[in-house]
């Protein structure tokens, strides 16, 4: 079955430091792929999304890149702050898997981040 | 407006109480989603409503009650819980799949705690 995995955390950087967290999929479809971020006591938030092969996903200074050929969705940002400290969850959604109108989403295992002033 | 309610943020009951935790969106979703949350660990999937119907039970134990009242209202109903069942529950809804629209948005979740 389909299958998410992101590098374990948990990760911490300074301020302003270069983040990169990794994702990578197995998928037999065509997946879309989704980055949520989860503060501390909050929900999950959509932080961006890429459709197809080669779409970029940005959001609040945040990218990701679909990689079809490295089946990869690499989260970055160039200058992280501390406001950015939450748990990252990389995510698909096999359009084959759709449910009369729903769809399943796969989730990684998520990576905390802590940012440090 | 991409927001999902749910209430209420905070929930202790008894091992025989019944209780019931609700959520709302109004972007006009008609797919809507139960999950439970664990400390430290991605969303599981409990139950999936599509057009007011139960389309997913993944194999949730009974005193867990589903119920979709209507297009923008979700319930899920709780009796006789166990301990173990204490963590977050999250609520989702999402647009009809298609032209690039396949994520699902998240309500600020429940947190249970069964004592």
């Amino acid at each position: 079955g389909d299958s998410v995995t992101q590098m374990e955390g948990p990760v911490t950087l300074s301020e302003e430091a270069c983040l990169t967290i990794n994702c990578t999929y197995t998928a037999t479809g065509y997946p879309s792929l989704f980055w949520y971020v989860q503060y501390p006591g909050e929900g999950l938030q959509l932080l961006l999304k890429a459709t197809k092969a080669d779409d970029k996903g940005s959001n609040k200074g945040f990218e990701a890149t679909y990689r079809k050929e490295t089946t990869s969705f690499h989260l970055e940002k160039g200058s992280v702050q501390v406001s950015d400290s939450a748990v990252y969850f990389c995510a698909l959604s096999d359009r084959r898997g759709v449910y009369q109108g729903a769809q399943k989403l796969v989730f990684g295992q998520g990576t905390r981040l802590t940012i440090n002033p | 407006d991409t927001e999902v309610t749910q209430t209420p943020k905070h929930l202790v009951m008894g091992m025989t109480n019944k209780k019931s935790l609700k959520c709302e969106q109004h972007m006009g979703h008609r797919a809507m989603y139960w999950y439970k949350q664990k400390a430290k660990k991605p969303p599981e999937l409990m139950f999936v409503y599509s057009y007011e119907k139960l389309s997913i039970n993944e194999s949730v134990p009974s005193r867990f009650s589903p119920e979709c009242p209507n297009s923008s209202l979700l319930n899920l109903h709780l009796h006789a819980l166990q301990p173990e069942d204490s963590a977050l529950y999250l609520c989702a809804s999402s647009p009809k799949p298609g032209q690039g629209r396949y994520e699902q948005y998240f309500g600020p979740g429940t947190r249970l705690t069964v004592t």
